[in-house]
């Protein structure tokens, strides 16, 4: 069946670049999508990116696709403390009911 | 602005208990879902519903039931609470129409002693 993965930990010190991963196994995925979930917190979305594009871009934040990889990728620019949060990786495969399948999350740590 | 609501954001149970999670959503969606967040194991889907009276399970439901009543009401019922059922509980609501966004409510802290 469909999967998403994406490693569990990540951690930068600020200021640095954030590039968070994620694999998908299934190439019939219309769109792909990045949740942030603070400590304590429910899912928030961040951004999502059509399967037809390559690249989004919205203030710090570029998410690249390669489709032939299945590959998605968040960075974050300029990366500050109050991104430190747990990032997760969510694919639609066009089910009628708005199912998604998740990545387990990346929890990303930023240190001063 | 977008809302879903969950009724409370700690509950401390004891086995046994029958309990309820309450959910509400403002933004007439078709589709809601409950799903638990264990650490280690990202988001696991218990049930969703993608309208009134209608119910699928997910890919854990066994130890859950759901009521869907009204449209924008998703009730997530553990029937005998055990401690195995202790965690974070997120509700989720979407619309079928246009990009397919689930929005989540702030998260049910279960403990069940």
């Amino acid at each position: 069946g469909e999967d998403v993965e994406q490693s569990l930990f990540l951690s930068v010190r600020e200021g640095d670049s954030s590039v968070i991963n994620c694999t998908y196994t299934d190439s019939s995925s219309t769109y792909l999508y990045w949740y942030k979930q603070e400590p304590g917190a429910g899912l928030q979305l961040l951004t999502y990116i059509f399967s037809n594009m390559d690249m989004k871009q919205d203030q710090r934040l570029t998410v690249l696709l390669n489709k032939k990889d299945k590959h998605l990728s968040l960075r974050i620019a300029d990366t500050q403390t109050g991104d430190s949060a747990i990032y997760f990786c969510a694919a639609d495969y066009g089910g009628s009911q708005g199912n998604l399948i998740f990545g387990k999350g990346t929890k990303l740590s930023v240190k001063p | 602005d977008v809302k879903v609501t969950q009724s409370s954001r700690y509950l401390v149970k004891r086995t046994g208990e029958k309990v309820f999670l309450e959910c509400v959503q403002d933004m007439d969606h078709e589709n809601m879902f409950w799903y638990r967040q264990d650490p280690g194991l990202g988001l696991r889907l218990i049930y969703f519903s993608y309208d009134v009276k209608m119910k699928e399970k997910g890919d854990i439901p066994e130890g859950y039931s759901v009521s869907r009543e009204k449209k924008e009401r998703f009730s997530l019922i553990l029937e005998s609470a055990s401690t195995n059922q202790t965690s974070m509980y997120l509700c989720a609501s979407s619309s079928p129409v246009g990009v397919n966004i689930q929005y989540f409510g702030a998260g049910t802290r279960l403990s069940v002693l």
